[in-house]
């Protein structure tokens, strides 16, 4: 099983569309989650980190089931703006480094 | 947010020749920086982990003599490809790892260097 699997897409959805993406990783002992946005050719930028009791950033939330070792991100009213690729990352057993997953990508139409 | 920087952001050169990456934090200290490569639609791979004043740890599967890492200063770490070849050719990308006052972290990353050997 590979340490962070995400659904790779891509999703295309019209502008207003609610979309979810979901994550499942392998490590038990993970402690810190989060979910990054990398657009075409760019650096990942943080978008929110994931917390136990679930966290929302204006259209963006993200849940985490500690039980499933699943975490998601919804979005909400979707913005052409929010066409990116969604990674979800999670930290090694150590807590020293980052495990990236492959990625999912979003195509928000108008 | 904190920014990194890295530098050059483009390379290109011919095969055998070695280079070098730098990644510097410009508004913090980072103790502890990482350098990713991703290929295209392929995930972020850690290659190494780059602490200052100590060597580095490498993933398994990289090879420390051909990727040689410096971490000489609280703000900068360098990555040298040395001899490189066509198979090097990848994204390279830098993260700084920043401590919160509250005791949590984030890695911010650098805009990356695209490196193609010819």
């Amino acid at each position: 099983r590979k340490e962070v699997e995400q659904d790779p897409g891509p999703f295309n959805v019209p502008e207003g569309a609610t979309v979810a993406f979901n994550c499942t990783y392998s490590n038990s002992a993970s402690q810190s989650f989060f979910w990054y946005r990398q657009d075409c050719r760019k650096e990942p930028k943080l978008l929110m980190s994931v917390y136990s009791s679930g966290n929302e950033d204006g259209r963006f939330t993200a849940q985490l089931n500690r039980a499933s070792q699943y975490i998601s991100l919804l979005i909400r009213d979707s913005k052409l703006s929010d066409s990116a690729t969604y990674l979800c990352v999670v930290n090694n057993q150590a807590g020293t480094a980052l495990i990236f997953g492959k990625g999912t990508t979003l195509s928000v139409s108008s | 947010g904190a920014v990194v920087s890295q530098h050059p952001s483009w390379v290109i050169c011919k095969s055998g020749t070695s280079v070098k990456i730098e990644c510097r934090s410009l508004d913090f200290q980072a103790t502890t920086m990482f350098w990713y490569r991703q290929f295209p639609k392929q995930s972020l791979m850690l290659m190494a982990t780059s602490n200052e004043g100590s060597k580095a740890t490498y993933e398994q599967g990289v090879e420390k003599d051909k990727f040689l890492i410096n971490h000489a200063s609280l703000t900068l770490s360098t990555l040298t490809v040395t001899s490189a070849h066509p198979e090097d050719s990848s994204f390279y990308i830098c993260s700084a790892r920043d401590y919160w006052t509250s005791g949590g972290e984030t890695q911010y990353f650098g805009p990356g260097t695209r490196l193609l050997v010819l």
